[in-house]
C-alpha cells in the first residue's frame, strides 16, 4: 500500500499569504492519479485537483498543483478567509490512499 | 448536475451491521461509478472500495475485506454500504461518492454518522 504523507501538519498564515503543502509518497505514484481536496468543518471534501495540476470546475487560478513521482505539492496563492480548512492528497495505483491531511488555519 | 442523498445517522451495538444507503439524482446511476469513504471523529478520509468500471466489478480496501459490501441498484438510482462485526472503531461519518477523472472523487454525499456503542 502507498503511504501518503503530508506536510506540514498545521499550517498557520494570513490573509494574503501563500500556503505550500506538501504530498509525499512511500513510492512513486503517477501524476495522472494525484488528488487534492479541501474540507470546511462539517462538511464533505471538495474536490480541487486531479492529475496532480488541472483544476477541478470552479476552483480558482490561485491553487496551483505541481510535482511528479513521491513529491507533490499544493500552492495556494494570495490566501484568502475561504481557504481555510484541512487538505488531502489522494492517489490510485489500482487502490486508494489518502494522506492525513495539512490544516491550513487562519494566524 | 450529480446530487448524493444518503440515509440517517445510526447508532448500532458492538457486533452489529449496518447499511447506508445513497441515492443518485441527475445522472444515470449505471453511469457512475460509486464508491465509500470514511472519517473518524475528528481523523482523516479512509477509502473503504467502489465500483471499478473498467471489469464491472466492486473492489474493496484490504482493511475491510470480508466485512463489508458495496452494491448499485440501477432501478432505484440507489447504491448501498453495508459494514458487519461493528466495534468502536467504526464510529464515523460515512460518505458515499462518485469516481470523476483520473480516480477523484467529484461529487459527494452529505455523510452518514455511524456511531457504535455498547
Amino acid at each position: 500500500e502507498i503511504v501518503l504523507t503530508q506536510s506540514p501538519g498545521t499550517l498557520s498564515l494570513s490573509p494574503g499569504d501563500t500556503a505550500s503543502l506538501s504530498c509525499r509518497a512511500s513510492q512513486r505514484v503517477s501524476s495522472t492519479y494525484l488528488v487534492w481536496y479541501q474540507q470546511k468543518p462539517g462538511q464533505a471534501p471538495r474536490l480541487l485537483m486531479y492529475a496532480a495540476s488541472s483544476r477541478a470546475t470552479g476552483v480558482p487560478d490561485r491553487f496551483r498543483g505541481s510535482g511528479s513521482g513521491t513529491d507533490f505539492t499544493l500552492t495556494i496563492s494570495r490566501l484568502e478567509p475561504e481557504d481555510f480548512g484541512v487538505y488531502y492528497c489522494q492517489q490510485y495505483d489500482g487502490s486508494r490512499t489518502f494522506g492525513q491531511g495539512t490544516r491550513l488555519e487562519i494566524k | 448536475q450529480v446530487q448524493l442523498e444518503q440515509s440517517g445517522a445510526e447508532v448500532k451495538k458492538p457486533g452489529a451491521s449496518v447499511k447506508v444507503s445513497c441515492k443518485v439524482t441527475g445522472h444515470t446511476l449505471g453511469d457512475l461509478a460509486v464508491h465509500w469513504v470514511r472519517q473518524a471523529p475528528g481523523k482523516g478520509l479512509e477509502w473503504m472500495g467502489g465500483f471499478d468500471p473498467e471489469d464491472g466489478e466492486t473492489i474493496y480496501a484490504q482493511k475491510f475485506q470480508g466485512r463489508v459490501s458495496m452494491n448499485q441498484d440501477t432501478s432505484t438510482y440507489t447504491a448501498y454500504m453495508e459494514l458487519t462485526t461493528l466495534g468502536s472503531e467504526d464510529t464515523a461519518v460515512y460518505y458515499c461518492t462518485t469516481e470523476g477523472l483520473f480516480a477523484s472523487f467529484d461529487f459527494w454525499g452529505q455523510g452518514t454518522l455511524v456511531t457504535v456503542s455498547p
